[in-house]
């Protein structure tokens, strides 16, 4: 059980640009959520998939935002057309859901920091 | 809606001293109620969780119990230890665990 990988751990960039992070969860999970966390402040939701269905997005979410899963293993999030406002720490966490042994449990990820200069 | 709050920090405590965090929820339904934890440098990673009303979560000495009536979830420690220094997070799951509420955090500093 390696955890659930993060790539990458920094990431600079200038204001309007596109950045794209990746997320590897624990291999067997069939849950992998997405949360932004700024100083101070706890993680807050920005989306979920199950296997490779995105269920729900949050409203915080725009539409320069997107994520996808495509095989229901990894996941990435892409950022188009960065502002200031996205800089944080943008945290990945997966859990398994439903059937047998099934719990409730996040694991997350050391997250990406991301500073929009 | 759902919604946690928890007590503003940070919260410097000696070791060997009694610790307690407060935290209140507001949630539709019959939620799980969690603890997490973030040591310096880490991921968050569960302390404990409860999921019903009455039920105690404990771990590693922590213990919380799980309030319907006064909707609270507060975090109890008898004796701090300088490795308890860390950010804790109280959270909320509705009851089909397709999200999970987050509070603001609580830093807590022990000095030996």
């Amino acid at each position: 059980d390696t955890g659930v990988s993060q790539d990458p751990r920094h990431k600079i960039t200038k204001r309007g640009q596109n950045v794209t992070f990746r997320c590897d969860p624990i291999s067997e999970h069939n849950r992998l959520y997405w949360y932004r966390q700024t100083l101070g402040q706890g993680p807050e939701f920005l989306t979920y998939f199950q296997n490779e269905a995105q269920l729900e997005k949050s409203r915080l979410l725009s539409d320069r935002f997107s994520a996808e899963r495509p095989k229901g293993s990894f996941s990435t999030l892409e950022i188009q057309r960065t502002e200031q406002g996205d800089s944080a720490m943008y945290l990945c966490a997966s859990s398994l859901a439903g059937g047998a042994g099934a719990n409730e449990k996040l694991f997350f990820g050391s997250g990406t920091q991301l500073s929009v200069l | 809606g759902n919604s946690v709050t928890q007590m503003e920090g940070p919260v410097t405590l000696s070791e060997e001293a009694f610790l307690t965090i407060n935290c209140t929820y507001t949630a539709t339904g019959y939620p799980s109620l969690f603890w997490y934890v973030q040591y310096p440098g880490e991921g968050l990673q569960l302390l404990l969780k409860a999921t019903k009303a009455d039920d105690k979560g404990s771990n590693k000495g922590f213990e919380a119990t799980y309030r319907k009536e006064t909707t609270s979830f507060h975090l109890e420690k008898g004796s701090v230890q300088v490795s308890d220094s860390a950010v804790y997070f109280c959270a909320l799951s509705p009851y089909n665990f397709n999200k999970f509420y987050f509070g603001s955090g609580t830093k807590l500093n022990v000095k030996p």
